[in-house]
């Protein structure tokens, strides 16, 4: 069972710029959730896909957008990058919604 | 949204107990307590979870108080492998979002 895999690991993009981030979830696992880590800062709930649909969404602009693919698994999109963007970009995958989640080592994308 | 309150940083001695306290007054009855870990430079990773009931698990036990609006999380020997940041996590009743705050940070004395 491989586990949930991030790519790239780490990315430079100038700002208003647009970028693209993926994920490849855990084997079996149909649930990718989107998660911006700053700095010393706790992990933010940017969104989640269950089998291909968003099913909630936290407090980021429409900016911020994703995928889910048949596969299960997912892309952040971002536009108009800001510097405030800068963050390490975190995926976790489940088997379905009530267990835990499996997280990816994550894309450090740095706005300049 | 549900919200939970940690102490920035703790330390411990190697193999002594450690008991890391999560306040989460705002909890809804159908909320599930979980506890995820950070080691540096890593994706968090799952320690244990529960709704009402006290938990055991391989890692780890988890203390909910009887009200909810408290737990802790024991970890029964620290080892240094154990430093890391601790989240304390609510996860709403559909299970669609995670709500971190900003973790315990757990120095683990040789």
């Amino acid at each position: 069972e491989t586990g949930v895999t991030q790519s790239p690991t780490h990315l430079i993009k100038t700002r208003g710029q647009q970028v693209t981030l993926r994920c490849s979830s855990q084997s079996g696992h149909n649930t990718v959730s989107w998660y911006q880590q700053a700095l010393g800062q706790g992990p933010q709930f940017i969104f989640q896909y269950y089998r291909e649909e968003e099913n909630g969404r936290g407090n980021f602009p429409p900016r911020f957008s994703g995928l889910q693919f048949p596969n299960y698994s997912s892309e952040l999109n971002v536009n108009a990058l800001e510097l405030d963007d800068s963050a390490l970009y975190l995926c976790a995958s489940r088997r379905h919604q009530n267990t835990e989640a499996f997280f990816g080592q994550g894309t450090r994308l740095t706005v300049v | 949204d549900a919200k939970t309150t940690q102490p920035n940083s703790m330390e411990s001695n190697e193999e002594e107990p450690v008991h890391l306290p999560c306040n989460h007054s705002t909890i809804s009855g159908t909320d599930y307590i979980h506890w995820y870990r950070q080691l540096p430079s890593q994706g968090p990773e799952y320690v244990i979870h529960g709704l009402t009931s006290n938990v055991n698990n391989r890692m780890a036990s988890l203390a909910i108080a009887e009200d909810r609006k408290s737990s802790t999380l024991i970890l029964h020997r620290a080892t240094l492998r154990d430093a890391a940041v601790y989240y304390c996590i609510l996860r709403d009743s559909t299970g669609n979002q995670f709500y971190f705050g900003t973790g315990t940070s757990l120095t683990v004395i040789p």
